[in-house]
């Protein structure tokens, strides 16, 4: 079964890190550019980032660019989401999610990210 | 940056009826580059429509996607209870990926 699986959220003090996992299983997952993308509480999907398959290509969001870092390691079949200095507009479910010819086909469960003092 | 604007905001319709959903960039698209996505509550989005019109796997053929340029369509010919949700559009192009702000499907 193809399958994402994020993990790493939890509540982070303002200003402070946090880094997101995403293991991926199923799939040949060296072979695919990844994505972040995130959903604040009640809002609609926003676009964070995405890695291209061998993680020698990475574009952000201009929201997070310069704080944040996408990664993969292909060895380990996961990728990740380094998030420095956080703001309070960072809160939110974080998904990782599979390229597909520039769309997102599969999704993982998506992990909370919360941002309070 | 491409700017996708989905209308209505909220859709109000009774299972068995025919559901149209707009989606309108604020510049042309790539029709290569245009999906659907459905979202219901505490779940991840699922990829509908790829290529402005191709249906992923796994999805009935009531749903259909259409359009080219700046104005696409999802179309869900007879709504059935699993179908109320909240659908988006989401477009690539000039190195972003964007998506439009959703448009709640709900039942009558």
């Amino acid at each position: 079964e193809v399958q994402l699986v994020e993990s790493g959220g939890g509540l982070v003090q303002p200003g402070g890190s946090l880094r997101l996992s995403c293991a991926a299983s199923g799939f040949t997952f060296s072979s695919y550019w990844m994505h972040w993308v995130r959903q604040a509480p009640g809002k609609g999907l926003v676009w964070v980032s995405r890695i291209n398959s061998d993680g020698s290509n990475t574009i952000y969001a201009d929201s997070v660019k310069g704080r944040f870092t996408i990664s993969r390691d292909n060895a380990k079949n996961t990728l990740y989401l380094q998030m420095n200095s956080l703001r309070a507009d960072d809160a939110a479910v974080y998904y990782c999610a599979r390229d597909r010819q520039y769309v997102f086909d599969i999704w993982g469960q998506g992990t909370m990210v919360t941002v309070s003092s | 940056e491409i700017v996708l604007t989905q209308s209505p905001g909220t859709l109000s319709l009774s299972p068995g009826e025919r559901a149209t959903l707009s989606c309108r960039a604020s510049q042309s698209v790539s029709g290569s580059y245009l999906a659907w996505y459905q979202q219901k509550p505490g779940q991840a989005p699922r990829l509908l429509i790829y290529g402005a019109s191709s249906r992923a796997t796994g999805i009935p053929d009531r749903f259909s996607g259409s359009g080219s340029g700046t104005d696409f369509t999802l179309t869900i010919s007879r709504l059935e209870p699993e179908d109320f949700a909240v659908y988006y559009c989401q477009q690539y192009g000039s190195s972003l990926y964007t998506f439009g702000q959703g448009t709640k499907l709900e039942i009558k």
